[in-house]
This record gives C-alpha cells, structure tokens and sequence, in this order.
C-alpha cells in the first residue's frame, strides 16, 4: 500500500537554527498539505499545495516558515530561525484532489524539539 | 469559520466495554466528517468517514458512526472494545471554504483500554 514519506523522523536543534523537512506524497497525489501537531492537540493545517501552487498559507507564520513543491511532487518545509515555540510533530499529508473531497493520507511526521 | 469538539480528553475502558465517543462541530453549510485514529508508535489513519447518504457509517475493525445533522454532531461508538483499541482518536471536519476544502481536527481523546 503506497504510503506518505517523510524525513526526518526526528530533529533536535537549538534554537536560532535552521531546519527542513521533507515530504513524499503518494503518487498521483495532486494535493500536498503541512500540519504541526503540538502535544495535546490535533493537528492544524500550515499550509496547503495543488500541484505546485500555494493554495491556502494563511495559517504558516511566514516571518520565519516557508514551504516549497517546485515540480509538484515532493516538498519541503522549513524553519529559519527555529524557536522553542516550533517543538511539535510536523505532519505531511496528501490526496487525490480536494475539490472531490479525497481522504487525506497522513505520513509518519517529524517530531521537531526545539532546545 | 469551523470548528470541532471533542468534549472526552481521555477515556479508560476495561475489554469489551462498549464506546461512545464525542464529538460536535460547528459550520453552517455543507461538511463531510471524518475519524482519524493514530496507535501508539504510528502515523494517523483513517477510521472512516461520512460524506453523504446514510448518516450511520461503519468503518474498520467495527467502528461506526452516526451523523446527527440537527445536533451537528459525528459520535464514534464500538460495542465491544479490545486491547488494541488503545489509541488516540482524532474527529475532524472538512467544509468548503471559498472554493477549497479545509480539515479541521479535534483536539483528540486518548482511549486507553484495561486488560
């Protein structure tokens, strides 16, 4: 069964640091979705892709996010400067295509701690 | 804009207990609703989901749910819980909001089953 990839699995930094991380969405899959996930609560979205194009960014704190799908298969998310508020699970997420309302497909996250 | 409540933080259940868990949400129009599980160790998965048609839904390893429009609510119930039910479960609601679609989550119920 085709699975959600992503990488890291795990990442500690200090704060002020740079970090990425990267996502492989099923293949096929046109839509590409960011989550963070902090413990306790359910996972808010950050930021959504149709193929390469940012769809929804209103939730990423740009000062400091940015995220990229340049050929519209894979991404990456980063983090520049890192704070130790960003310690959280990063989920990476794909579907078929929203406007038919697919089932999200959720990878494995990374789990960011922020020292 | 939309949200979800999920009012149980975390509920302990002996073997074979029955399960009811909540969950309600708020948005006026059209939504489609999902249960999301995530085992301990593993990434989030799809328990199942209700876009239309019969408001009762039955998904993987006999769970259901029930749609109740008038009380916007999606409760997930299992008459007969086991071990492996231990987990956490995540209801989440997808409206269409200016012409895209959004999931929004829960802030989850951990479940912990007794032997």
């Amino acid at each position: 069964e085709a699975e959600v990839a992503q990488s890291p699995r795990y990442k500690i930094t200090e704060k002020s640091q740079a970090v990425a991380f990267w996502c492989d969405p099923i293949s096929g899959h046109a839509t590409l979705y960011w989550y963070r996930q902090i413990l306790g609560q359910g996972p808010e979205l950050l930021v959504q892709f149709q193929d390469e194009s940012v769809v929804d960014d209103s939730q990423l704190p740009k000062d400091r996010f940015s995220a990229e799908r340049l050929k519209g298969v894979d991404s990456t998310l980063k983090i520049q400067p890192a704070e130790l508020g960003d310690s959280a699970m990063y989920l990476c997420a794909s579907s078929l295509d929203p406007l038919r309302t697919d089932t999200q497909y959720f990878g494995p996250g990374t789990r960011l701690t922020v020292l | 804009a939309q949200s979800v409540s999920q009012h149980n933080h975390h509920v302990i259940l002996s073997e074979a207990a029955s399960l009811e868990l909540g969950c309600n949400y708020s948005y006026g129009g059209t939504v489609n609703l999902f249960w999301y599980v995530q085992y301990p160790g593993q990434h989030l998965q799809l328990l199942l989901k209700y876009f239309s048609g019969d408001p009762l839904v039955k998904g993987i390893k006999g769970f259901e749910a029930e749609f109740i429009k008038s009380k916007f609510s999606f409760n997930l119930r299992k008459p007969s819980v086991q071990w492996s039910d231990t987990a956490e479960y995540f209801c989440a609601v997808n409206a269409k909001l200016r012409g895209n679609e959004k999931l929004t989550f829960g802030t989850g119920t951990r479940l912990t089953i007794i032997p």
